[in-house]
Order: C-alpha cells, then structure tokens, then sequence
C-alpha cells in the first residue's frame, strides 16, 4: 500500500542553523501539506500546497519557512534560521479528496 | 476562529466495552468531520470522515456521528481491544475544497484486558 515517507526520522541542529525536511508524498495525490506537533499539544497546520504554489499559510509559517517542490516527486520544508521554539514533530501529508495521509514524522530538535 | 474540544484528555475502558469519544466545535459547520488515530511518535491515521449531511457513518467496528445542531460528533469504538489503544483526533475540514484540517488536541484511550 503506498504511504507517505519522510527523511530524516530525528534532526538535531543549533539554533540560527538552516534544516530541510523531505517528504515524499504519494505519487497520484495533488495536494501536499506540512503539519507540526510540538510535544503533548494538538497537531498544528503550517501550509497546503497544489499545482505547485501555496494555497494557504498559518501565522506560524513565518518568512523563516518555506517549502518547495523541486521535481515531481518530493515535498520539502526549509526552516532558514531554527529557533529553540521550532523543536517539534513536524508531519508531511497528502490528499487526493478529503482524508489526508501523514507521513511518520521528522522530530526536530533545536539546541 | 474555530475551536475543537475533546473530552477528557484520558479515556480508560474495559476490554469488549463500548469506548464513545466526544468531539465538540465552535463557530461554523465544517463541512467535513474527520477521525484519527495517533500512536506515540507517530503521524495521524485516518479513521473515517463524515460529510456535513451526514447524521451518521461506520466502519467495522467504528461508528461515527454526527450533529450540527449540537456542534458535535460522537465516536463510538466497539467491542474494544487493548490494541484499540491510542490517542483519537477529531479534524475539521472546512470546505468541500481539499483544504487543511484544524485538530483537536486527542482523546487518550486505553483499553485494559
């Protein structure tokens, strides 16, 4: 069954450092999420991204994030300068109608 | 803006009972209600969705419904097993767009034998 895969499974990184998280999402799904979980609260959307433009942001993705769809089969987010607040799960998912499919996740953490 | 409240941040339940998770919402109607599972360190697996029009849906041993005038849905686990354990999502959907799913914080359920 094909699924959502995300590399890599744990980041450490100093704080001011860049990260990218990858993800590759299923290969016939057109719609492509970023969601993050910070440790013990709810699960928080970031942005949505279809026919290769953002379709909608969260106040929490700020000018620091970004994501990128760089050929036709992966799904990046690019934190540019970590902040200790950005240690989190941060979970890849994508749609093809209404229920998403995340992928297991990329624990950051920011020292 | 949207808020979602789930009851009881921890649901314990007896091995072949009924678990029912309660999901409450503020403001507008989505026009999706969505159900997840969650295992530690793990991403969210969906469950089942209901549409707006819908009073109720299941799904094996699932069974969701779902009242807009309440600004509620109930999801009912039945015939529990320990491996039934995990923390279930309740997730808005807005429109009938492929859209973002605004979360509620979980419901932790653990099922003793």
């Amino acid at each position: 069954e094909p699924e959502v895969t995300q590399t890599p499974s744990h980041q450490v990184t100093q704080m001011g450092q860049e990260v990218i998280l990858r993800c590759v999402p299923i290969s016939n799904h057109l719609y492509f999420y970023w969601y993050r979980q910070i440790l013990g609260q709810k699960v928080e959307f970031l942005v949505s991204f279809y026919n290769n433009e953002i379709s909608e942001k969260s106040e929490i993705f700020d000018d620091q994030f970004s994501v990128e769809r760089p050929d036709g089969s992966n799904f990046t987010l690019k934190i540019r300068s970590t902040k200790l607040e950005d240690s989190a799960m941060y979970f890849c998912a994508s749609s093809l109608e209404a229920e998403q499919f995340f992928g297991p996740g990329t624990r950051l953490t920011v020292l | 803006s949207q808020k979602i409240e789930q009851n009881s941040e921890a649901l314990n339940i007896q091995e072949g009972k009924t678990a029912t998770l309660t999901c409450n919402y503020t403001n507008y109607s989505p026009a999706y209600l969505q159900w997840y599972r969650q295992d530690p360190g793990r991403g969210p697996v969906f469950l089942l969705l209901i549409r707006e029009n819908e009073k109720e849906k299941r799904k094996e041993r699932l069974k969701v419904t779902f009242d807009t005038t309440l600004k509620q849905s109930l999801f009912h686990i039945t015939a529990s097993q320990p491996a039934d354990s995990a923390t279930y999502l309740c997730a808005l959907d807005r429109s009938y767009n492929t859209d973002k799913l605004i979360f509620g914080t979980g419901t932790r359920l653990q099922v003793f034998p």
